[in-house]
C-alpha cells in the first residue's frame, strides 16, 4: 500500500543549528512533493515545491532535496530561530488533479 | 485578503445530528479540497471539486457529502453525525494542477462529536 511516513517524534534543536526533517515514500511515483508548515490552531501553509527531475530547492534558509531513488525528501532549516518551532509536513501528488497526500508531520522545537 | 474562510471555528454535535461546515475563498481558485486530520493520522483527503459544478470522493468520504455551490463556496455536510467523525476539518483551494499547484488551507473546524 501506498504509505508516505516523517519521524513522528519532535525534533529539538538549539537556536542556530540546522534541522533536517525527512519524508520517506512507498509505492509512489510523485512528480512533484511540496512541504507545508503548521502552526498550533492553524491551517498548514505552504513553503516550498520540487519537481522530481530537481535535485534541490532554496528558499531563504530552507532547503528542499529530492531523491527519487531513495524515495526520500529532506527538509533543512538553516540558522534555525525560535520562530522556526511548528510542524512540518511534506505532500505528495498521488495521479492527477492535484490531490495531495500528506505525512504525518514533524514537529520542531527550535530553544533559544 | 481573506484567502480561505471557515466557518464554524468550532462545533459540538450529539451522536446523529447533523451539520454543514461551509467554506469559501476569494482567490478565484478553480479547485477546492475538503480534509480532516486526526492524531498520528495527517490530513486526509476527504472530497475535493477539481472545478465548479465537479465534485469526487477522496481517501474517506464515509459519512459526508459535499456541495459546489459556486466557484468561491464548497460545503461539508454530515447527515448523521457519530464519534469517528470527530476530527478538525479543513478547507484548501488551488488552481487546478497535476500536484504542482500550491494548496492554501482556512484554519480549521474542530468538531466534537460525543
Amino acid at each position: 500500500s501506498q504509505k508516505i511516513e516523517q519521524n513522528s517524534e519532535a525534533l529539538n534543536i538549539q537556536e542556530g543549528k540546522t534541522a533536517t526533517l525527512t519524508c520517506n515514500y512507498t509505492n509512489y511515483s510523485p512528480a512533484y512533493l511540496q512541504w507545508y508548515r503548521q502552526d498550533p490552531g492553524r491551517g498548514p501553509v505552504f513553503l516550498l515545491l520540487i519537481r522530481e527531475n530537481e535535485k534541490e530547492k532554496r528558499k531563504e534558509r530552507l532547503k528542499v532535496t529530492f531523491d527519487t531513488t531513495l524515495k526520500q525528501s529532506l527538509f533543512h532549516i538553516t540558522a534555525s530561530q525560535p520562530a522556526d518551532s511548528a510542524t512540518y509536513l511534506c505532500a505528495l501528488d498521488e495521479a492527477a488533479g492535484n490531490k495531495l497526500t500528506f505525512g504525518g508531520g514533524t514537529r520542531v522545537l527550535v530553544k533559544p | 485578503n481573506a484567502g480561505v474562510t471557515q466557518t464554524p471555528k468550532f462545533q459540538v454535535l450529539k451522536t446523529g445530528q447533523s451539520m454543514t461546515l461551509q467554506c469559501a475563498q476569494d482567490m478565484n481558485h478553480n479547485s477546492m479540497y475538503w480534509y480532516r486530520q486526526d492524531p498520528g493520522m495527517g490530513l486526509r483527503l476527504i472530497y475535493y471539486s477539481a472545478s465548479e459544478g465537479t465534485t469526487d470522493k477522496g481517501e474517506v468520504p464515509n459519512g459526508y457529502n459535499v456541495s459546489r455551490l459556486n466557484k468561491r463556496e464548497f460545503s461539508l455536510r454530515l447527515e448523521s453525525a457519530a464519534p469517528s467523525q470527530t476530527s478538525v476539518y479543513f478547507c484548501a483551494s488551488s488552481e487546478p494542477g497535476q500536484g504542482n499547484s500550491p494548496l492554501h488551507f482556512g484554519n480549521g473546524t474542530r468538531l466534537t462529536v460525543t
